[in-house]
């Protein structure tokens, strides 16, 4: 699977857009681009997942490059429980009980009041 | 959406006992889940991949006499940590992808379990 590079840490502001970036550059075609985000002393969250195409859920927004070589996850109206660590993960489509996830160390999302 | 529960949220265990950490799936069936190790202000490493009905499978480094796994049933997964010591104290994670076919199906994360290890 593909290696991802993500800042280490983020502020935002409460209300404004909160957006992580993600560089996938090694992506190959049958990987998807996964992002999940772990509060605090919990389990990871799935948050939303793409191939190509963009895509939007109740939760975030994620924009994937032409070249698919980057993302963004948006994350439109910030609030504080959205302060997290955010993890980018590519993966290939082997059926999901082969799916083994490797997180990265994440990008720490600090949203302020 | 789906649940994966993980009991005991939370142990506190003598240097050489053992502790059973449970993983259930709630609301879905399960043929595999996977065993995270998460020490302070890292990232989770996946320790193992349970396998229902045969043996669980380790990442390279893990000890599998000390991080026994058993998968007895389509919504449970047990780890052990035999002999436990101070330096196993962490966050334990388990997931599970729902077992239906095709792909891209999301991972089911249970709430953790901290143990510490006197």
């Amino acid at each position: 699977d593909a290696k991802t590079t993500q800042p280490p840490s983020m502020d935002c502001a409460e209300g404004r857009a909160a957006n992580l970036p993600c560089n996938h550059s090694t992506i190959s075609g049958n990987e998807y681009v996964y992002w999940y985000r772990q509060i605090h002393s919990q389990g990871p969250q799935y948050i939303i997942h793409g191939l190509k195409n963009n895509e939007t859920n109740e939760m975030a927004s994620l924009i994937i490059t032409e070249d698919r070589k980057s993302s963004t996850l948006i994350l439109p109206h910030a609030t504080l429980r959205d302060t997290a660590v955010y993890y980018c993960i590519a993966l290939a489509d082997y059926g999901g009980a082969t799916n083994k996830l490797i997180f990265g160390t994440g990008t720490l999302l600090a949203v302020q009041p | 959406g789906a649940v994966v529960s993980q009991h005991p949220s939370w142990v506190i265990c003598k240097s050489g006992t053992s502790v059973k950490i449970e993983c259930r799936s709630l609301d879905f069936q399960a043929t595999t889940m996977f065993w995270y190790r998460q020490f302070p202000k890292q990232s989770l490493m996946l320790m193992a991949t349970s396998n229902e009905g045969s043996k669980a499978t380790y990442e390279q480094g893990v000890e599998k006499d000390k991080f026994l796994i058993n998968h007895a049933s389509l919504t449970l997964s047990t780890l052990t940590v035999t002999s436990a010591h101070p330096e196993d104290s962490s966050f334990y994670i388990c997931s599970a992808p729902p077992w239906r076919t095709g792909s891209t199906d999301t991972q089911y994360f249970g709430p953790g379990t901290r143990l510490t290890v006197l």
